[in-house]
């Protein structure tokens, strides 16, 4: 079965500094979809950014970035220039392109950012 | 920006009542999720709906769990008789079928915390 581990419970990062949390994942399919969710305080879950897995290279939606390492099966998010904003549950996704219809997540990381 | 809407944001209700929570889905997708999130947990999948059937469901989407969607907007999660273990947030979510580039995204509305005493 599809797994996704988020180790970060927590992760803290001042102010227009750069950070990294980091998702492993595990499957035996060859062809999936990868997302990172972002659920800000009392808000519904945003996407932030995906990744086909059939592509080698790592998506990017301005501050966001990912290191796609699919022999590892991992999926970090890098977040540059941090904000005030940026703070939130993040949450790691996955979801295989045939066969199922379900996403699995993992267990989250809340994100601080301290100005 | 279209939304998933859920309502009610909470709920408290006693152990043993019949709870239903309500969602609107946008109104282009085609694709109906049902996740779950207790309190400081991963966040569940519970069921997924197309073309007015259950396509998938977890484990945990029992005898005590349906889904409805009864107009064609609206799109339903009855639990029977809850129980304290269903205390969470339970999240609704849709996507289009249509649009290969987005076609695998979910839009996620706020979640509708229920809290069974």
């Amino acid at each position: 079965a599809q797994t996704v581990t988020q180790s970060q419970p927590e992760m803290s990062v001042q102010e227009a500094e750069t950070v990294t949390l980091s998702c492993t994942y595990d499957t035996s399919e060859s062809d999936y979809y990868l997302f990172w969710y972002k659920q800000p305080p009392s808000r519904q879950m945003i996407l932030v950014i995906r990744q086909e897995a059939y592509k080698q290279q790592n998506a990017t939606e301005n501050r966001f970035s990912v290191n796609f390492q699919k022999a590892a099966k991992s999926f970090s998010l890098k977040i540059s220039d941090s904000q005030l904003g940026d703070a939130a549950m993040y949450f790691c996704a996955y979801r295989a392109t045939s066969g199922t219809y379900k996403y699995i997540f993992g267990t989250g990381t809340r994100l601080k950012v301290l100005a | 920006e279209p939304e998933v809407t859920q309502t009610p944001s909470h709920q408290v209700t006693q152990m043993g009542q019949e709870v239903i929570l309500r969602c609107v889905p946008i109104s282009n997708h085609l694709y109906f999720y049902w996740y779950r999130q207790i309190l400081g947990q991963k966040v569940e999948f519970l069921v997924s709906f197309y073309n007015n059937e259950i396509s998938e469901k977890s484990e945990i989407f029992d005898d005590q769990f349906s889904v409805e969607r009864p107009d064609g907007s609206n799109f339903t999660l009855k639990i029977r008789s809850t129980k304290l273990e269903d205390s969470a947030m339970y999240f609704c979510a849709s996507k289009t079928g249509m649009n290969p580039s987005g076609a695998n995204v979910l839009t996620f509305g706020a979640g509708s915390r229920l809290t069974v005493l």
